[in-house]
């Protein structure tokens, strides 16, 4: 099949605490990996991206994991911010461009 | 300057009209698609071109159709609209297919009464 899966479907994290949202896919074959944010009535934008001869990517506050094997990769961001409060979609392009479900992220100030 | 454009960004109308969608980018990529994201905020993929090709056709009804003139530009039509078409659809682009980030446009948010 072409699941995508995210969990969780929502969090709640105090601001400065850390959040980690997984991406679970099914195509073995997979090897672009991205995540993107989305705000309240904007477009999805590109925050990070791993490919498949790398286990992570850090840039400043956001990393991305990634588990080939498990075929699961992982945002982490630190230190979050009210402004980090979005829509964040993993995506499978391999799997005919399936994007998960989405996780909701609130910070509370 | 901005990369993927949408017009319009709002389109209201009524069940049964027939509507089109544009959609360009200035990127010189060479892949573009289209998304629609229901209520839920589910984005699901509609079609994909790839150099003026289709190359991805998921399971919409034959009400939508899209047209290619040129690498830089997919429009979307949609004849007899329904309820259920009520959504934002988005227009993307990436160069390479598969393995490149996707550039969105702003949405166009359709609402049919």
């Amino acid at each position: 099949g072409e699941n995508v899966e995210q969990h969780p479907s929502t969090l709640s994290v105090q601001e400065g605490d850390s959040a980690v949202i997984k991406c679970t896919y099914s195509d073995s074959a997979s090897n672009y990996f991205p995540w993107y944010k989305q705000e309240l009535g904007k477009r999805p934008q590109l925050i990070i991206d791993i490919r498949s001869n790398v286990g992570e990517k850090k840039d400043q506050r956001i990393a991305v994991t990634l588990n080939k094997t498990a075929k699961h990769f992982s945002l982490h961001i630190t230190e979050t911010q009210p402004e980090d409060s979005a829509v964040y979609f993993c995506a499978a392009p391999r799997q005919n461009f399936v994007f998960g479900p989405g996780t909701r992220l609130s910070v509370l100030p | 300057d901005t990369a993927v454009s949408q017009t319009p960004k709002y389109l209201v109308t009524q069940m049964g009209n027939d509507k089109s969608i544009k959609c360009e980018q200035n990127l010189g990529h060479d892949t573009m698609y289209w998304y629609k994201q229901d209520s839920k905020k589910f984005l699901k993929i509609m079609f994909s071109y790839n150099n003026k090709e289709l190359i991805i056709n998921e399971t919409v009804p034959n009400r939508f159709s899209p047209k290619s003139p040129d690498k830089a530009h997919l429009n979307l039509h949609i004849n007899s609209l329904e309820l259920g078409d009520s959504a934002v659809y988005f227009c993307a682009s990436s160069q390479g297919h598969q393995d490149q980030p996707q550039h969105f446009g702003d949405g166009t948010r359709l609402s049919i009464l």
